[in-house]
C-alpha cells in the first residue's frame, strides 16, 4: 500500500463548477499534511497547510480527519487557472522519518470554458 | 538569491556516465530534500537531510545513486554509471525544520540518458 494515496483523476470539470480531491495517508503518527500544486512542467507549490479543525483560503477548503487517516480539498467556483495537478503531502509518513515530506501521486484538474 | 537554486536546469549524458547535480538552499533552512519526477509521475522521494543528524536515505533507488550536503548548505546528488531509466525530473527543496512548515522547491534538473 501506498504511504499517500489520491484519486486517480483526471477530473474534467466546466468553470464555475465545485470539485473535491481526497487522499489517504498510512502512518497515523504524520504530523502535518499539505497541498501543493504543481503546474505542467514546473515545480510543486504550496497551495495550503491542512489543519485539524479544517481551514479555508478563498475559493479553497481543506478538511482533516485523522482518525480516518483522510484529507481532503474542496474548489469552489474552479476557474480556468485552477487547471494543475494537485499533489497531496503528508509530513512524518514515512518509517523512521518524521520530517520527511510523502507525496501522493497527484489528481490531475482540468477546467474548461 | 531568495529560492531554491538547481544546477544545471538540463542535462543530457551518455549512458554509463557519471553525473552530479547541485542544489543551493534557501539560507536558514536546515531541511533539504531530493526527489524524482519521470514524465507524468508523481515525486520519488530519494533523500533527506536536517542539519547535522545522519539523512534519511531510504529513498534512494540503488548504490549508483549517493548525496552529500557540506556544511549544511549546499548539496550535491550523484549518480553514478547512468542508466536510460535514470532519465528525470530531479527536484530539491528546503525548508525550516520546526514546525507546520513549507518547502520550496528549486525548478529542477532535467537528465536525459541516452
Amino acid at each position: 500500500r501506498k504511504e499517500v494515496e489520491q484519486d486517480p483523476g483526471p477530473f474534467n470539470v466546466p468553470e464555475g463548477a465545485t470539485v473535491a480531491f481526497n487522499c489517504t495517508y498510512s502512518n497515523s503518527a504524520s504530523q502535518s499534511f499539505f497541498w501543493y500544486r504543481q503546474d505542467c512542467r514546473k515545480e510543486p507549490k504550496l497551495l495550503m497547510s491542512v489543519y485539524s479543525s479544517g481551514n479555508e483560503d478563498g475559493r479553497f477548503t481543506a478538511q482533516l480527519n485523522r482518525a480516518s487517516q483522510y484529507i481532503s480539498l474542496l474548489i469552489r467556483d474552479s476557474k480556468l487557472s485552477d487547471s494543475a495537478t494537485y499533489l497531496c503531502v503528508v509530513k512524518g509518513a514515512g518509517a523512521g522519518g518524521y520530517n520527511k515530506l510523502i507525496f501522493g501521486a497527484g489528481t490531475r484538474l482540468a477546467v474548461h470554458p | 538569491g531568495a529560492g531554491v537554486s538547481q544546477s544545471p536546469s538540463n542535462k543530457v549524458t551518455e549512458k554509463g556516465k557519471d553525473v552530479e547535480l547541485r542544489c543551493d538552499p534557501i539560507s536558514g533552512h536546515t531541511a533539504l530534500y531530493w526527489y524524482r519526477q519521470s514524465l507524468g509521475q508523481g515525486l520519488e522521494f530519494l533523500i533527506y537531510f536536517q542539519g547535522n543528524s545522519a539523512p534519511d536515505k531510504s529513498g534512494l533507488p540503488s548504490d549508483r545513486f549517493s548525496a552529500e550536503r557540506t556544511g549544511g548548505s549546499v548539496s550535491t546528488l550523484t549518480i553514478q554509471r547512468t542508466q536510460q531509466e535514470d532519465s528525470a525530473v530531479y527536484l530539491c527543496a528546503s525548508s525550516v525544520r520546526q514546525g507546520n512548515t513549507e518547502a520550496f522547491f528549486g525548478q529542477g534538473t532535467r537528465l536525459t540518458v541516452v
